[in-house]
């Protein structure tokens, strides 16, 4: 059981926008940073979103994401087949000393 | 390039001992805290422990205290972590992540991964 909280799938048609959504609680997400990573079969996990908001450098901007409180969602828009993959929230957690992550959801492009 | 490259996985019964390292290039090694993070089968990521850029502060997971052990040469640029009294759920692919900023140890999560290396821990 993950301490943050994701679907565990989401899908969408080519040129939709998708959201994922990640649920925490006020020792992490509601005051931490919220990271997001997508990961391919095989591959590491690479960053997409990092202090909540902020797009890595080549990271395309149809990925954006967005925080409230205890909870932050990712948002692909002009959805692809190469989205397809693994994707990841995580925080760090003040009680437990260390950053938890979301289940990760599966996000299959129709 | 930052480039993490773990090793040292094995499989190993249930009650063995194992030290995955890895080995760190790219960036000033010693000015990042350093993480070990697992993925087992069908589960999400599950962070495992974590240690300071100068090694004198270390966290651990409530699953691995006690058994695991973190630790770092910052004159080979390398992360370690010795497993001991492994368990059956201890069965992952560990990485290797670093922290995003310099000196900074609380409040983030990890920005660059290694690929992972596989620990089963099997009779």
């Amino acid at each position: 059981q993950s301490v943050l909280t994701q679907p565990p799938s989401a899908s969408g048609t080519p040129g939709q926008r998708v959201t994922i959504s990640c649920s925490g609680s006020t020792s992490n997400i509601g005051n931490n940073f919220v990271y997001w990573y997508q990961q391919f079969p095989g591959t590491a996990p690479k960053v997409l979103i990092y202090r909540n908001v902020q797009r890595p450098s080549g990271v395309p901007d149809r990925f954006s994401a967005s925080k409230s409180g205890t909870s932050a969602s990712l948002a692909i828009s002009g959805l692809r087949s190469e989205d397809e993959a693994e994707y990841s929230c995580a925080a760090w957690d003040d009680s437990l000393s260390g950053p938890v992550f979301g289940g990760g959801t599966k996000l299959t492009v129709l | 390039e930052v480039q993490l490259v773990e090793s040292g996985g094995v499989v190993v019964q249930p009650g063995g001992s194992l030290r995955l390292s890895c080995a760190a290039s790219g960036f000033t090694f010693d000015d990042y805290v350093m993480y070990w993070v697992r993925l087992a089968p069908g589960k999400g990521l599950e962070w495992v422990s974590l240690i300071s850029w100068n090694g004198n502060t270390t966290y651990y997971a409530d699953s691995v205290k006690g058994r695991f052990t973190i630790s770092r040469d910052n004159r080979k640029d390398s992360l370690y972590l010795q497993m001991n009294s492994l368990r059956t759920e201890d069965t992952a692919l560990y990485y290797c992540a670093k922290g995003p900023y310099r000196k900074m140890v609380r409040g983030v999560s990890p920005d660059y991964w290694g690929q992972g290396t596989l620990v089963t821990v099997s009779s």
